[in-house]
């Protein structure tokens, strides 16, 4: 079942501008993360956020969490072509069942 | 630059046939995954290993699908017989942590089509 829910569905954008994607979600969690897929690659980790984090930063990205809006945010600044691919949010639930539930992702096209 | 391996990375197959899909996880990683992926249902947890015991295959449809890691530098996945249905990409990946929730590192993915 999907835990996750990415928003918007596709994204496209210009070079150099901001992408903002949202996540929203269900029931407490223990943590939140951000993955990147290219396309025909496996995902890849960018950013882990506890529930008692507020907010994140790596590099050109900033991820939020709202717990009380169960919601968080990816932020990518100044963005590049190389930055198009899938973002996925996926959420480990507070508890003894802590496995990763994903969402269906956001698509990111960023224009030269 | 350790990375997670899978073989093959794409399979064709007519339906009624055994797949079987490997995964080498990255040295020292306790925890592997399998999951498929689709564009209907997105991304769905097969299996999930830990310390070599498999602790979750409640995605897995039993029928088919069996989950194995024979050794710490090892995970398969087979299924048998294969159907249409099962074409997707089946990804695998491996961590390190004690419950679930911790980030994962995947490999490239196997594409496999069913016909």
């Amino acid at each position: 079942s999907q835990q996750g829910e990415e928003d918007p569905q596709a994204l496209s954008i210009q070079e150099g501008e901001n992408a903002t994607m949202n996540c929203s979600y269900k029931t407490s969690i223990n943590n939140l993360q951000w993955y990147r897929q290219n396309s025909g690659r496996g995902l890849v980790h960018l950013i882990l956020i506890r529930s008692n984090e507020r907010e994140k930063h790596s590099g050109r990205l900033r991820v939020t969490l709202d717990t009380s809006k169960k919601s968080s945010s990816l932020l990518i600044t100044a963005s590049r072509a190389a930055d198009t691919a899938s973002y996925f949010c996926a959420t480990a639930n507070a508890g003894n069942n802590r496995k990763l539930i994903w969402g269906l992702g956001t698509s990111l096209a960023v224009n030269p | 630059d350790a990375r997670v391996t899978q073989t093959p990375r794409h399979k064709v197959t007519e339906m009624g046939q055994e797949v079987t899909m490997r995964c080498q996880p990255i040295l020292g990683h306790n925890t592997v995954f399998w999951y498929r992926q689709t564009m209907m249902q997105g991304l769905e947890l097969l299996a999930y290993f830990r310390n070599r015991a498999p602790l979750d295959d409640s995605g897995m449809p039993k029928d088919r699908f069996s989950a194995e890691m024979p050794d710490a530098t090892l995970a398969t996945l087979k299924i048998q017989p294969s159907e249409p249905r099962d074409s997707a990409v089946y990804f695998c990946a491996s961590g390190l942590g004690t419950f679930e929730g911790h980030e994962q590192y995947f490999g490239p993915g196997t594409r496999l089509t069913v016909t």
